[in-house]
């Protein structure tokens, strides 16, 4: 049971490039999301997906780009990297609609960016 | 923009304690609420969800939910070392989404 990896794990790059982060997971989960964990904000979401080709921008989506042209696929691009998007980038899933649909996380991209 | 709070600071307790984590939110008509944990250098998982008003048990973990006071807690019974780590508070807002409180850190001292 893969489940939902991210990778890389870690990433070194510098302000001004284009870098992707990657996310599959294998559950056929209709639900994708992005998100950030920065000390002294907790968990904020980037952008998230309800399917395949529908894409959608939660709190913070400025300098992020996604694309989900497969349901197992939901990649997130830095278009041009600052340092302020150094952070943990965590994808995560959940199955179909409703309110009692849990998330399930990936392992996270530890991303710095000099 | 949903507002989560969880205020209190680092929580220390000791090991067989019960450990207590308030959250509150800011969105009278939020429906369903969870609680991840998360261990230093991880992601976090879902310890339990609760949509109903009262107490939902599982193993050691209860939640409280009180709506009209727009609180949800956490309590963990028997407090393990295992249990060092930090507990993030969920409240769902439609589309699957979830707006996530910035976390309480726990502390079992042996």
């Amino acid at each position: 049971d893969a489940g939902i990896t991210q990778s890389p794990r870690y990433k070194i790059t510098e302000t001004g490039r284009q870098v992707t982060l990657m996310c599959h997971q294998t559950w056929s989960h209709s639900y994708m999301f992005w998100y950030r964990q920065d000390l002294g904000h907790g968990l904020r979401l980037i952008y998230y997906s309800a399917a395949a080709d529908i894409t959608d921008k939660g709190e913070v989506p400025d300098g992020y780009v996604v694309s989900r042209s497969k349901t197992e696929n939901f990649p997130l691009t830095l278009e041009s990297a600052t340092r302020s998007q150094t952070s943990v980038y965590f994808c995560a899933s959940s199955p179909v609609e409703g309110r009692n649909q849990p998330q399930h996380f990936g392992d996270g991209t530890r991303l710095s960016i000099l | 923009q949903k507002e989560v709070e969880q205020n209190s600071g680092p929580l220390s307790v000791p090991e067989g304690a019960i450990a207590s984590l308030n959250c509150t939110y800011s969105d009278r008509g939020s429906q369903s609420f969870f609680w991840y944990r998360q261990y230093s250098g991880k992601s976090p998982e879902l310890i339990m969800f609760i949509y109903s008003n009262g107490d939902k048990e599982d193993g050691r973990f209860t939640a409280q939910l009180n709506k009209a006071s727009q609180y949800v807690s956490l309590l963990i019974r028997d407090s393990q070392p295992s249990d060092s780590a930090t507990y993030l508070c969920a409240v769902f807002y439609g589309n699957n989404r979830l707006a996530f409180g910035k976390g309480n850190q726990v502390v079992v001292i042996p």
